[in-house]
């Protein structure tokens, strides 16, 4: 069974900048994987920010940018504003019998 | 503007069925695919599958942790997408999302309904 793996957490000081990255237990991850991230507050349900590796929704804000980066796909936020923190999840497809796998989620803290 | 209304979870005895449902507006509900994600309280979120388009014979894929257990369906008179969980688990208590691709792989999501499997 696939296992797709993030940081579990994270903090950043306001204003400051910081990488998410997701792997896959299936190999290094390549824009064929199709990386998407959400971000989601507590109560709320899951809003996409980035789909097919580096492109945004047009409620995405320019601070947040999607890459693939050794192996891994990547989520950066530069300029970190306190509304940022939030748990955040990447979604791999993988294709075969299980295509869609989440990432365990990183929990953003802005301290 | 695209909804999804997720209704019918509750409490279920381990052992048990329920079906929960998803209504859809705000596009055109028959062309789209339609998966399920779950979250556990205080856990992240887990694909459960999909459900394909009838031109794509209503195809399902399941993830294994619910295989033979969970059926997806779908009736496009009514732009609604059920979720039918039998033998349910304590370990499948959790918030249930419908969702549904766009530009991306899932972009609309519902709020959500709780399914409480507890005796």
């Amino acid at each position: 069974q696939t296992v797709v793996t993030q940081e579990p957490s994270l903090t950043v000081s306001p204003g400051g900048t910081v990488t998410l990255t997701c792997a896959s237990s299936a190999g290094a991850v390549t824009s064929g994987f199709s990386p998407n991230w959400f971000q989601q507050k507590p109560g709320q349900p899951p809003r996409p920010l980035i789909h097919s590796t580096t492109n945004k929704y047009s409620w995405t804000p320019a601070r947040f940018s999607g890459s693939l980066l050794g192996g891994k796909a990547a989520l950066t936020l530069s300029h970190v504003q306190p509304e940022d923190e939030a748990e955040y999840y990447c979604l791999l497809y993988h294709g075969g019998a299980q295509p869609w796998v989440f990432g365990g989620g990183t929990k953003l803290t802005v301290l | 503007e695209v909804q999804l209304v997720e209704s019918g979870g509750g409490l279920v005895q381990p052992g048990g069925s329920l079906q929960i449902s998803c209504t859809a507006s705000g596009f055109t509900f028959k062309e789209s695919a339609m998966h399920w994600v779950r979250q556990a309280p205080g856990r992240g979120l887990e694909w459960l599958g999909r459900i394909r388009t009838r031109p794509n014979d209503y195809a399902t894929t399941y993830a294994a942790s619910v295989k033979g257990r969970f059926t997806f369906s779908r009736d496009d008179s009514k732009n609604t997408v059920y979720l039918q969980m039998n033998s349910l688990r304590i370990e499948d208590t959790a918030v249930y999302y419908c969702t549904r691709p766009g530009i991306g792989d899932l972009d609309d999501w519902g709020q959500g309904t709780l399914v409480t499997v507890s005796s």
